[in-house]
């Protein structure tokens, strides 16, 4: 079915581990996203890119890396992970052409120890 | 300052009733538009309804009504006849700026809505 895929669903790293979070969409949508999502703080924007090679911040994004090499994919990378990066993460993309229409992954849930 | 304000971080609501959960915002941008989202105990993000600032009904979908009143800066999410499969975390979102291209959500931090049978 098409749509955005993220794995993994769950994962557990060592404080200072590195990581990366895999997301794919196979709707040719320009636009992807990064969101962490934590108790009582709703969703937020972690990093985002409207196109292969262009990447930019988000209002979160100490501590994590992007790139987007191809339209399809937008790994999301923990360099050094710290038990304040446990959250649920949440890969979203969308058509630049369209007012709305945002396809989410379905999550992962990381635990950092 | 929040752009997006969810006031309501808990509702209760008996079955077949209707309720209502709030959100309001906040921007300077002629050009806007509103989102909810549902968000089961599974986890995924449900698209629920959208708003245009520019729209002049208040969009329906089915069960969904978005009360859309532009002086006061707020997008009310009514359901009617809850279900109890409407139990779920509720998120408000906003884009600024023209429908199209880069724009970047904002979401509130949610209302969790509980049906009672």
């Amino acid at each position: 079915n098409a749509g955005v895929t993220q794995t993994p669903k769950f994962q557990v790293l060592k404080t200072g581990q590195s990581m990366t979070l895999q997301c794919a969409q196979d709707m040719n949508h320009e636009y992807m996203s990064w969101y962490r999502q934590d108790p009582g703080m709703g969703l937020r924007l972690i990093h985002y890119s409207v196109g292969a090679g262009i990447t930019d911040q988000g209002e979160v994004p100490n501590g994590y890396n992007v790139s987007r090499s191809t339209t399809e994919d937008f790994p999301l990378r923990l360099l050094s992970a710290a038990p304040s990066q446990t959250s649920v993460y949440f890969c979203a993309s969308r058509s630049l052409d369209r007012a709305f229409g945002y396809t989410f992954g379905s999550g992962t849930r990381l635990t950092v120890v | 300052a929040q752009k997006i304000t969810q006031t309501q971080p808990g509702m209760f609501v008996q079955e077949k009733e209707a309720v209502t959960l709030d959100c309001t915002y906040d921007t300077s941008d002629q050009s806007y538009g509103l989102f909810w989202y549902k968000q089961p105990s599974s986890g995924e993000m449900i698209f629920l309804i959208y708003q245009g600032s520019y729209d002049e009904q208040n969009a329906t979908e089915g069960r969904y009504s978005l009360n859309f009143q532009k002086a006061r800066k707020s997008a009310n999410l009514v359901i009617s006849a809850s279900q109890l499969g409407d139990s779920a975390m509720y998120f408000c979102a906003m884009r600024e700026g023209r429908s199209g291209g880069s724009y970047i959500p904002t979401f509130g931090r949610g209302t969790s809505l509980i049906v009672h049978p």
